[in-house]
């Protein structure tokens, strides 16, 4: 069974840093691309950042580009999402999901930004 | 960037009705177009990718069509369960982009 289980959400200072993690288990990690889709409270999905199978591609969407870093270990079967430079609108629940379609998706971690 | 336009933005609907959900892309994107179901506190699940193809585990009662810029997911005899939010997203090229979100609610 494919099982996508995030962690690292919190509350964070505006300004501050976060690294939210995303394990895989029941699949082949290493053959799929990843994603992080991030959904502020009451509002729709947003496509945050997607990593290709060995780390080849990476992309991001603008409204994060230079502050917020996508990673990959294979070894460990687990997606990475650094988050610097934190601001309001960064609030939300972070989902990772697998591949190109986004066929399965974790419960999704909480980032809090306030001061 | 492509932007993804999904009509109705909210629909009221009788259990055992056919509803059916438009999602418009601003430019072509052949059939690299997905659907999802979301419930209040729950992730996000998947329905159908490649515009019609269905998804493991996923009744048959939800369907998908179109390919270009024009697409329809359709969800036939609604039951309670079905009541949830439908997003259509574009998985052509990047940025990926979602559609605003059609909230399908019981009459």
């Amino acid at each position: 069974e494919v099982q996508l289980v995030e962690s690292g959400g919190g509350l964070v200072k505006p300004g501050g840093s976060l690294r939210l993690s995303c394990a895989a288990s029941g699949f082949i990690f290493s053959a799929h691309s990843m994603n992080w889709v991030r959904q502020a409270p009451g509002k729709g999905l947003q496509w945050v950042s997607s990593i290709s199978s060995s780390s080849i591609y990476i992309y991001y969407a603008d409204s994060v580009k230079g502050r917020f870093t996508i990673s990959r270990d294979d070894a460990k079967n687990s997606l990475y999402l650094q988050i610097n430079s934190l601001r309001a609108e960064d609030a939300a629940v972070y989902y990772c999901a697998r591949g190109g379609d986004h066929d399965y998706w974790g419960q999704g971690t909480l980032v809090t930004v306030s001061s | 960037d492509i932007q993804m336009t999904q009509s109705p933005s909210s629909l009221s609907a009788s259990v055992g009705d056919r509803v059916t959900i438009t999602c418009r892309a601003s430019q072509g994107i052949s059939n690299y177009l997905a659907w999802f179901q979301q419930k209040p506190g729950s992730a996000p699940k998947s329905l159908i990718y490649a515009a019609s193809s269905l998804q493991s585990g996923v009744p048959s009662k939800f369907s998908g069509s179109g390919s270009g810029t024009d697409f329809t997911l359709t969800i036939s005899s609604l039951q309670p369960e079905d009541f949830a939010t439908y997003y259509c997203q574009q998985y052509n090229s990047y940025p990926r982009t979602f559609g605003q979100g059609t909230k399908l609610e019981i009459k």
